[in-house]
């Protein structure tokens, strides 16, 4: 699976959008964008993903550049809830193991 | 709807001492299982994965093993543990089959934080 490089940390106001970038210059055709994120003590839990076109849900909007090299995630109103490390990863979507490889992530710090 | 279980919750055990985890799935059917560890500061770590009863590969060498002895079932274990094993152990489970984009990847049980001291 590709590497993906994210900030280590950024800090957000409560109420403004969090723009969460992510560089995934090697991915492949196959290979979709996943966003997850973990809560301090608790498991990642899985927030969007996305192939090439630009994605949302009721948690997120993922945007993915035209040459898929690199994603932003953006939460339109953060909340001090989303404080947590956003992991960005890419994955073959296809055969059966669909293992996921945890970077380092982005630690958002939400702040009122 | 589906759900995972894990338990204990926290696990406070002495260095050379046994190691059982379980985590269980409910509502689906054939799933690919995950464990993963997360020390302290640090990202997860795929431990072992399973696509079926009694099939598991193990990513990383360690003295840790997993079996799964039912569909549902995943198992974590240690014949003693090492100080090094301490951490937050979460597993997984995902769909086993060939994913689509309507997939959501893998969804985490709630962690058992295990000590060694």
């Amino acid at each position: 699976d590709a590497k993906t490089t994210q900030p280590p940390s950024m800090d957000c106001a409560e109420g403004r959008a969090a723009n969460l970038p992510c560089n995934h210059s090697t991915i492949s055709g196959n290979e979709y964008v996943y966003w997850y994120r973990q809560i301090h003590s608790q498991g990642p839990q899985y927030i969007i993903h996305g192939l090439k076109n630009n994605e949302t849900n009721e948690m997120a909007s993922l945007i993915i550049t035209e040459d898929r090299k690199s994603s932003t995630l953006i939460l339109p109103h953060a909340t001090l809830r989303d404080t947590a490390v956003y992991y960005c990863i890419v994955r073959v979507a296809t055969g059966s193991q669909g293992n996921l490889i945890f970077g380092k992530g982005t630690k958002l710090s939400v702040k009122p | 709807s589906q759900t995972i279980h894990q338990w204990p919750a926290t696990l406070v055990q002495p260095v050379g001492s046994p190691l059982s985890l379980e985590c269980t799935v409910e509502g689906t059917s054939n799933p690919n299982l995950y464990w993963y560890r997360q020390a302290a500061g640090r990202g997860l770590q795929l431990l072992f994965y399973s696509v079926g009863i009694g099939q598991i590969s193990s990513e990383v060498p360690q003295n840790l093993s997993a079996s799964r002895p039912q569909d549902r079932q995943f198992i974590l274990s240690s014949k003693k543990l090492l100080l090094s094993d301490s951490g937050f152990y979460l597993c997984a489970w995902g769909i086993a089959a060939p994913l689509t984009v309507g997939s959501r990847g893998q969804f985490f049980g709630p962690g058992t934080r295990l000590t060694v001291l």
